[in-house]
């Protein structure tokens, strides 16, 4: 594998369900993000994490829980979300947290039923 | 506050030149990037800019004012390939990316 990777691609859940989003990058990057793309919205930067420590927090919602144990991995952890989340949730990864170019993973389609 | 506008959608016709236009207003600036988004896939990143002038790179160019607090991507010899939303973002001073809501490009035949 190369680049960074995210699994499910598809992901489909009740509000009362609990899942996780899987990041994984093969780049030997120090710094790891979560964002939240909706139709015709900007970027929504939720979680930034450099060298496994969390370094932003967004006010993102108490639901959305981020998880980074090592540099090349990164999980979302979800609970009892709303319809509203329903988004592209896309993982990316950088050299470090300064102006370095990010690279993406392909995303996860959430859909909150 | 922090804000990034680019208009929502172009169109352009394949051969031809395009230019997509980025005005930023950030606390602070550490640069501007410009990334590439076809429908479905992740951003690619196309470009940085930090210090005014225009950067070339093969049919894609990009240019930075900061004291207009403006920026623009040039894409030259347009193919049907180069459809696709194209994502402004500016960096404040504490290096977080501030992203417009991006510029959908289509191209005719």
């Amino acid at each position: 594998e190369t680049g960074v990777t995210q699994t499910p691609r598809h992901l489909v859940m009740g509000m009362t369900n609990k899942k996780s989003l899987k990041c994984e990058q093969h780049l030997g990057h120090n710094a790891m993000y979560w964002y939240k793309q909706s139709a015709k919205k900007p970027l929504e930067l939720m979680f930034v994490y450099n060298f496994k420590e969390q370094t932003e927090n967004n006010s993102v919602p108490s639901r959305f829980s981020p998880e980074c144990p090592n540099s090349s991995h990164l999980f979302l952890h979800l609970h009892t979300l709303q319809p509203e989340d329903s988004a592209l949730y896309l993982c990316a990864s950088s050299q470090g947290v300064e102006s370095y170019e990010q690279y993406f993973g392909p995303g996860t389609r959430l859909t909150v039923t | 506050g922090q804000n990034i506008d680019q208009p929502t959608e172009m169109t352009a016709t394949e051969g031809a030149i395009v230019q997509i236009n980025c005005t930023y207003q950030t606390s602070g600036f550490n640069g501007l990037f410009w990334y590439q988004q076809h429908a479905g896939e992740a951003p690619t990143f196309l470009s940085y800019n930090v210090l005014d002038g225009l950067e070339e790179k093969g049919r894609f160019s990009s240019f930075l004012s900061r004291s207009k607090g403006y920026s623009y991507l040039l894409l030259k010899e347009l193919q049907m390939k180069d459809s696709a939303s194209y994502l402004c973002a500016a960096t404040d001073s504490n290096y977080q990316l501030i992203w417009g809501a991006g510029t959908k490009l289509i191209i005719k035949p």
